[in-house]
């Protein structure tokens, strides 16, 4: 059963538009977001990350959006960039167990010059 | 300074055999995390040590699968028996307390094959 889901495998966009990542959770219990990136042959960088107390979260071109009652989280990247092109992890963790993170399955995401 | 490093990078044994893949955390950082990625799937949570004890290690599938960390430091995921299945990208993470929002940084991940 998937708690996180990266209902997108893939994304396309040009340099210097908008990237849109999306990602829906079925755990009401979980109460701090993260976003990972990942490229080929590295592990997963933290990127930026949210509290269920706010909305959103700015980090220069990374915004991240949160939906509670929609149980969505969103990152925006603006502009996107082609170093932007890896792999993006949606994460989120709960209350006492705030160590354990659980992650869905990722969004390749391909920035085009 | 130094990132997480995790030796060795790729792993290619036989069904059966045993193996240890050995993770060292960012120096100073109290709390270690294992995680294992199959293919196409995110990573997924195997054990959490907080100084030298397993605070969580409720991840861990079955009992083939056992982790140390005895000076708090490095640790080391241990698998018995291997089995095909068992094939996947081991990833170990450190974090500076364990709390509530504390960053984890990644290692770059241990390739396991099982043939």
């Amino acid at each position: 059963d998937q708690q996180v889901k990266q209902n997108s495998p893939s994304l396309s966009v040009q340099e210097g538009r908008i990237s849109i990542l999306n990602c829906d959770y079925t755990n009401s219990m979980f109460d701090y977001f993260l976003w990972y990136k990942k490229y080929p042959a590295e592990g997963p960088t933290f990127l930026i990350s949210i509290s269920s107390i706010k909305d959103k979260n700015e980090d220069g071109r990374f915004t991240v959006f949160l939906n509670k009652s929609a149980k969505h989280l969103s990152l925006h990247i603006v502009p996107s960039q082609p170093g932007d092109s890896a792999v993006y992890f949606c994460a989120a963790s709960s209350g006492g167990s705030n160590y354990k993170l659980t992650f869905g399955k990722g969004t390749l995401l391909t920035v085009n010059p | 300074g130094a990132g997480v490093s995790q030796t060795p990078s790729n792993k290619v044994t036989e069904k059966g055999k045993y193996v240890e893949l050995r993770c060292d955390p960012i120096s100073g950082h109290t709390a270690l995390y294992w995680y294992r990625q199959s293919l196409g799937q995110g990573p997924e949570f195997l054990i959490y040590f907080q100084g030298t004890g397993a605070a969580d290690d409720s991840g861990l599938p079955n009992d083939r699968f056992f982790a140390v960390r005895p000076e708090g430091s490095v640790s080391t995921l241990k698998i018995q028996r291997t089995e095909r299945g068992d094939s996947a990208v081991y990833l170990c993470a450190s974090s500076l307390t364990g709390s509530g929002g504390d960053t984890q940084y990644f290692g770059p991940g241990t390739r396991l094959t099982v043939l």
